[in-house]
């Protein structure tokens, strides 16, 4: 089955520094996509990457699909305390369009 | 719209007893996934229908549970007996093309 690792699990970085999360997966990607999920709360759609080297941004921040790598990288510029909460990237299993396998997140914290 | 509604958010019962979770889809949402998270294994698929029929069902863990989705705007998840093990959070999601939108999650803990 297929599996996705995140790395870092955690990270602490200071207000207004850049940083980046990376979803590596154990078989090919049909497509990739990043939540946000805070505390007690359901996961929120950020992005989605399609097969093909997709890139996206959305505000701060920029979604990266790299298919040789099997691997994705979420990049947050000059960090704000508004995102904090856990990162979590999901992948097709197949060439449809839902998402069924998750990557155990990424807790990010963002201090003053 | 109010987004996918789920109930209760939270549960607490005693081992052996029933639980029964809810989910209310958006409307127009042909499709519908139970989720659970814990600590330990992260997010797993339960279960997902397509149009009101079960599609996959091989995360369901055993067959102390069962789903079932009536209408185009109800599914219910059930643990029949519940155990301390089945502890956990347990997300409905929706979604009409790529994008899956979650409800807020019921804390299930099971005593």
């Amino acid at each position: 089955s297929q599996e996705l690792e995140q790395s870092p699990q955690s990270l602490i970085v200071q207000e207004g520094k850049n940083l980046t999360i990376n979803c590596t997966s154990s078989k090919t990607l049909y497509g990739l996509y990043w939540y946000k999920q805070k505390y007690g709360e359901g996961l929120i759609f950020l992005m989605m990457l399609q097969k093909g080297g997709e890139e996206k941004s959305h505000e701060k921040i920029t979604a990266k699909l790299d298919e040789k790598k099997q691997q994705s990288s979420l990049h947050i510029t000059a960090s704000q305390p508004s995102h904090a909460g856990i990162y979590l990237c999901g992948a097709d299993t197949t060439s449809g369009n839902t998402p069924l396998v998750f990557g155990k997140g990424t807790r990010l914290s963002v201090i003053a | 719209d109010a987004g996918v509604i789920q109930s209760p958010r939270h549960e607490v019962t005693e081992m052996g007893q029933e639980v029964t979770l809810r989910c209310k889809p958006i409307s127009g949402h042909d499709y519908l996934f139970w989720y659970r998270q814990t600590m330990m294994r992260g997010l797993e698929l339960l279960i997902y229908f397509n149009n009101n029929v079960p599609i996959d069902d091989s995360g369901m863990p055993e067959d102390r549970f069962s789903a079932k989705m009536p209408n185009a705007s109800f599914s219910t998840l059930k643990i029949q007996p519940s155990e301390p093990r089945d502890s956990a959070v347990y997300f409905c999601a929706s979604s009409f093309s790529h994008e899956q939108y979650f409800g807020p999650g019921t804390r299930l803990t099971v005593t």
